[in-house]
Order: C-alpha cells, then sequence, then structure tokens
C-alpha cells in the first residue's frame, strides 16, 4: 500500500532555531496538507497546496511557517524561528482529490527547548 | 458551540460489546464527513466516510443527520483491536476550504478481555 513518509520522526531543536520538517506525499496524489497536533489535543490544520502554491491556510500559520515543493516528490514544511509553543506533532498528508481519501504519513514530532 | 464536539469518553467496553460514539458539528457548510481511528502516538487513519444514507462496513455503522448537524459511529462485537481514539473530522465547507479537516478531540475506546 502507497505511503506518505516523513522525515526526522523526531527532532529537538533550541528556540530560535529554523527547521525544516521533509514529506515525500504519495506518488500520484495531487493535493499536500500539513497538520500539527500538540500532545493531548486535536489535529489542526495548518495548510493545504496544490499546483505549487497554498490553497489555503489558517490562523496558526503565520509567517514563520512556509511550505515548498522542491522537486516532484518531496513536499517540505519550515518553521522560521521555533517557539516553545511549536512543540507538537507535525503530520503530511496528500490525497488525489480535494479533501477525499487522505493518507496521513507517521509524522514528525517535534521538540523546542 | 465547538467545530466538531465528541463525548468525552474514554469509553471501557468488554469485548463483544456494541459501542456508539456521537458527534456534532457546527458549520453548515460542511461537505464531507469522515470517522479516523488514531492509535497511541500515531497517525490519523480513515476509518471510513459518512454519507446521508448512512453506510455500513463490516462491524462499523456510521450515520449523518444534516438536518440536525450529527455523525455517529456505532462498533458492533467489539475487539481488543479496536482499541483507539475514534475521531470526528469534517470539511470546512466548499471550494478550496474542502481540504481543511477539522477534527474533533477525540473518544478513547478502551475493549478489554
Amino acid at each position: 500500500e502507497p505511503e506518505v513518509t516523513q522525515t526526522p520522526s523526531h527532532q529537538v531543536t533550541q528556540m530560535g532555531q529554523e527547521v525544516i520538517l521533509r514529506c515525500v506525499p504519495i506518488s500520484n496524489h495531487l493535493y499536500f496538507y500539513w497538520y500539527r497536533q500538540i500532545l493531548g489535543q486535536k489535529v489542526e490544520f495548518l495548510v493545504s497546496f496544490y499546483n505549487n502554491e497554498i490553497s489555503e491556510k489558517s490562523e496558526i500559520f503565520d509567517d514563520q511557517f512556509s511550505v515548498e515543493r522542491p522537486d516532484g516528490s518531496n513536499f517540505t514544511l519550515k518553521i522560521r524561528s521555533t517557539k516553545l509553543e511549536d512543540s507538537a506533532m507535525y503530520f503530511c498528508a496528500s490525497s488525489a482529490s480535494l479533501g477525499y481519501g487522505y493518507t496521513f504519513g507517521s509524522g514528525t514530532r517535534l521538540t523546542v527547548v | 458551540r465547538k467545530e466538531v464536539e465528541q463525548d468525552p469518553g474514554p469509553f471501557n467496553v468488554p469485548e463483544g460489546a456494541t459501542v456508539a460514539f456521537n458527534c456534532t458539528y457546527s458549520n453548515s457548510a460542511s461537505q464531507s464527513f469522515f470517522w479516523y481511528r488514531q492509535d497511541c502516538r500515531k497517525e490519523p487513519k480513515l476509518l471510513m466516510s459518512v454519507y446521508s444514507s448512512g453506510n455500513e462496513d463490516g462491524r462499523f455503522t456510521a450515520q449523518l443527520n444534516r438536518a440536525s448537524q450529527y455523525i455517529s459511529l456505532l462498533i458492533r462485537d467489539s475487539k481488543l483491536s479496536d482499541s483507539a481514539t475514534y475521531l470526528c473530522v469534517v470539511n470546512k465547507g466548499y471550494g478550496g476550504s474542502q481540504g481543511n479537516l477539522i477534527f474533533g478531540k477525540g473518544t478513547k475506546l478502551s475493549v478489554k478481555p
């Protein structure tokens, strides 16, 4: 079964540092997403991406966040200057059609110290 | 009113029991409805989509009432492997918002031998 692959599985970073979370979506999917889940809380939408541009972003996705599809396979989330409250599990997802048939990656646990 | 609200749980049931989860959503523009399951510290996995006519997949039955903005999931003959957190998920609405999934906080189910 096709998978969405995320790396690294766990990243520890110091406050104020930049981090890049990487994702390889399923190859024939066209829509890409980032979600996050703070420990003990609900999964929250960050951003959707289609045709090399952001389709929609949430209030959480401020100027500190950016996404990129640098080549035909990777989809990255960059946090420019991490804060303690950015500590969370970040899930990448992809789908063939908008809003349906999501496949989530196994997540990157980001710990900001 | 919360965007997606679920029974807080946890539900502790014996093997073989029937268990029902309820969910309400606030956005009448939502078009797509899902139940996901999430194991501890893992990614959400789609259990089933929910349609107005109701749908069944083996031991799982989902119902949607658009007028009441209410979604349910019934698990019959519960197994130990059903132990997980069950997430009620709706999309935000039309157009580009179709890809923005709104998650409930989830209801934890623990099936005991």
